[in-house]
């Protein structure tokens, strides 16, 4: 079964910091990983698909990238909006696993 | 507009059971596969089960292999997860989403409110 591992599990950062979420497959997944964000209390929503496509309505300065093991995801200019925790998972085959999230806070 | 509201949960004793329902509507729902997601109080996102558009195909975690089955009706536009055996590590709100393609093995483009279940006696 294919791990996935994200790091760091929580980053404080500043309005206007660019941030970046790494993920990590214990097996190649080709580009079949997608990025979630969850704000405190609320239902996940789908920001990045494929690695790297913007889901619809996902502003810009949110970008992913990445194939096979190794993938990023990265917010161009923090925004107070942007806090929340970050998932991402993979779906290549089933079990469509989950990384452990990322909390992202403001300094 | 995409809607996707959940049912069902509740508070059960530990080898209890519940069926959790989840009512699509805004889509054609016969064209995508859905998927149950759970999350534990305080903790990240768990893949549940899923299922293909047509509810032939299904796919489950192995921590719910055997006690849960997920399954659709879609003259209903309803999709659904029988519980079994439930234990207390069971306890989580369960998410219903729905896929982005046809196709269990693709990410999720809604999500509904989710329902809690609570076991415990």
């Amino acid at each position: 079964e294919i791990q996935m591992t994200q790091s760091p599990s929580s980053l404080s950062a500043s309005v206007g910091d660019r941030v970046t979420i790494t993920c990590r497959a214990s097996q190649g997944i080709t580009n079949d990983l997608a990025w979630y964000q969850q704000k405190p209390g609320k239902v996940p929503n789908l920001l990045i698909y494929d690695a790297s496509i913007l889901h619809s309505g996902v502003p810009s300065r949110f970008s992913g990238s990445g194939f096979g093991t190794d993938f990023t995801l990265t917010i161009s200019s923090l925004q107070p909006e942007d806090v929340a925790t970050y998932y991402c998972q993979k779906y290549n085959s089933a079990p469509l696993t989950f990384g452990g999230g990322t909390k992202v806070e403001l300094k | 507009e995409v809607q996707l509201v959940e049912s069902g949960g509740g508070l059960v004793q530990p080898g209890g059971s519940l069926r959790l329902s989840c009512a699509a509507s805004g889509f054609t729902f016969s064209s995508y596969a859905m998927t149950w997601v759970r999350q534990a109080p305080g903790k990240g996102l768990e893949w549940v089960a899923g299922i293909s558009g047509s509810g032939r195909t299904t796919y489950y975690a192995d921590s719910v292999r055997g006690r849960f089955t997920i399954s659709r009706d879609n003259s209903k536009t309803t999709l659904y997860l029988q519980i079994i055996s439930l234990r207390a590590e069971d306890t989580a709100l369960y998410y219903c989403a729905k896929n982005l393609r046809d196709g269990v093995a693709a990410p999720f483009d809604y999500w509904g409110q989710g329902t809690l279940v609570t076991v415990s006696s």
